[in-house]
């Protein structure tokens, strides 16, 4: 089966510039998640969909972020602007159901200069 | 919100060696994994074990639950066994520990 695909692979914006991260998860997979990842720490996590229903967003910096995930599958996260502190590493995740093994893409690594 | 704590932050092995990872949270988790993070940054679930014990290959995991912390064993490693270990749990969301980062030296 497919994995989840991300895109871009790689980005490079100015602060103050908004950015947008797409993610295809696996087919049939109704629990979709966004995580952050800055480097030496470990993910964490910024929004939860179950199918195109937000279950958590509660770490989402939302004054900045925002996220969507249209008719239940492909999933946006936008940064709007974007701060120095917003580079790392964005991952997307899916799984079956929202207590089910989770299968991340290769992520889209951020760099705000 | 759950805590996460790895340990050992850091393990340097020879390759053959055996090695057990801990993960303890300051809570129950219903949701339990753990994940391999390879150089290239690539994330594979290892093992989905709110609890109990799985085995797959030389690696094996252990979760008690009723005292909230989770083991994976290596064994045998291999330098492609390197990277960094995380444990994640939680009720739905995971939350992630700090990980474990393993060098396996040939």
């Amino acid at each position: 089966e497919a994995g989840v695909a991300q895109s871009p692979r790689y980005k490079i914006i100015e602060k103050r510039q908004s950015v947008a991260f797409w993610c295809n998860p696996i087919s049939g997979h109704a629990t979709l998640y966004w995580y952050q990842q800055i480097l030496g720490q470990g993910p964490k996590l910024l929004i939860q969909f179950q199918n195109n229903g937000v279950v958590d967003d509660s770490q989402l910096p939302k004054d900045r972020f925002s996220a969507e995930r249209l008719k239940g599958v492909d999933s946006t996260l936008k940064i709007q602007p974007a701060k120095l502190e917003d580079s790392a590493v964005y991952l997307c995740a899916s799984s079956l159901w929202s207590n089910s093994p989770l299968h991340f893409g290769n992520g889209t690594r951020l760099t705000v200069t | 919100g759950i805590q996460v704590e790895q340990s050992p932050p850091d393990l340097i092995l020879q390759e053959g060696a055996n090695s057990t990872l801990r993960c303890n949270f300051s809570d129950s988790v219903n949701n339990l994994q753990w994940f391999h993070q390879n150089p290239w940054g690539q994330l594979i679930n290892l093992f989905y074990i709110p609890s109990g014990t799985k085995q797959n290959g030389r690696l094996s995991a252990t979760t008690v639950a009723t005292e909230r912390y989770s083991l994976l064993y290596i064994s045998s490693s291999q330098t492609t066994d390197s990277g960094v270990y995380f444990c994640a749990g939680g009720a739905d969301g995971l939350t992630f520990g700090k990980g474990t980062h393993l060098i396996i030296q040939p």
